[in-house]
C-alpha cells in the first residue's frame, strides 16, 4: 500500500523563521518517486521538486531545500528565511507503480509580517 | 507550450442534478488524470487514462460519476446524480506516461470548482 503523511496540519511563523514540513512515506516499490507541491490561495498545484528513490542527496534550490532519508522514510521540506509569499498548502506526494500520484494531506503554512 | 486546460471554472448546481467537465490535455500526453480535491484534504485520484484507455478508475464512484477519452486528447468527467458530498475541486493532469515515471512533464490545471447545494 502506498501512504503519505504528513503530520503537521498547520504552521504559523513569523516573517524570516525557518519552518520544517515533514513528510512521511510508505511504500513497497523499490523505485519511487517522491514530490512537493505548493498550492496558493488561488489554487493552481505548483511543483517545486521530484527526487527518486536512488538519489539520497539533499536538494537546495535558493531558499528552498529538501532532506530525503530512506531509512526513516522521510522527505522533509526546509523554507530558509521565510516570506509572506510563502504562505500556502504545501503538499508531499509519492508516485505509484501506474503512475499516477498519491497526495498527503498537505499542511498550510501562515507567514505573518 | 500551452498548458492543461479546464472549463469551466467555477460551477454551481442543486443536488441530483447533473454536470460536467471538461479537460483538454498538454499536446502529445498520453496520460490524462482526474483528481478530486475536497476543502482541506489533498487531491485523490479518481481516474486515469493511457491514451483512450482507463488504467485506473478504482476510486471513481461509477454509480454516480463517468469520465470518458474520446480519441485519446480530450476528456469528459460528469456526475449524474450529484450529491452535496461532491462538492470540492476537479483537477485535471496530464503526463508523457508510460516510460516517463519521473514527473516528467506531469501538469496540473487550473482545476474545476463544484459547489453542489
Amino acid at each position: 500500500a502506498q501512504k503519505v503523511t504528513q503530520a503537521q496540519t498547520e504552521i504559523s511563523v513569523v516573517e524570516k523563521e525557518d519552518v520544517t514540513l515533514d513528510c512521511v512515506y510508505e511504500t513497497r516499490d523499490t523505485t519511487y518517486y517522491l514530490f512537493w507541491y505548493k498550492q496558493p490561495p488561488s489554487g493552481e498545484l505548483v511543483f517545486l521538486i521530484r527526487r527518486n528513490s536512488f538519489d539520497e542527496q539533499n536538494e537546495i534550490s535558493g531558499r528552498y531545500s529538501w532532506n530525503f532519508q530512506k531509512s526513516t522514510s522521510s522527505f522533509n521540506f526546509t523554507i530558509t528565511a521565510s516570506q509572506v509569499v510563502d504562505s500556502a498548502v504545501y503538499f508531499c506526494a509519492l508516485l505509484n507503480s501506474g503512475y499516477a500520484l498519491n497526495f498527503g494531506k498537505g499542511t498550510s503554512l501562515l507567514v505573518t509580517p | 507550450e500551452a498548458g492543461v486546460a479546464q472549463s469551466p471554472r467555477y460551477k454551481i448546481i442543486e443536488k441530483r442534478q447533473s454536470v460536467a467537465f471538461w479537460c483538454n490535455p498538454i499536446s502529445g500526453h498520453a496520460t490524462l488524470y482526474w483528481y478530486q480535491q475536497i476543502l482541506g484534504q489533498g487531491p485523490k485520484l479518481l481516474i486515469q487514462f493511457q491514451n483512450n484507455g482507463v488504467v485506473d478508475d478504482s476510486q471513481l464512484p461509477k454509480d454516480r460519476f463517468s469520465a470518458e477519452r474520446l480519441k485519446g486528447v480530450d476528456s469528459t468527467l460528469k456526475i449524474q446524480p450529484a450529491k452535496l458530498e461532491d462538492s470540492a475541486v476537479y483537477l485535471c493532469a496530464s503526463s508523457l506516461g508510460e516510460g516517463h515515471r519521473a514527473n516528467y512533464g506531469y501538469t496540473f490545471g487550473s482545476g474545476t470548482r463544484l459547489t453542489v447545494v
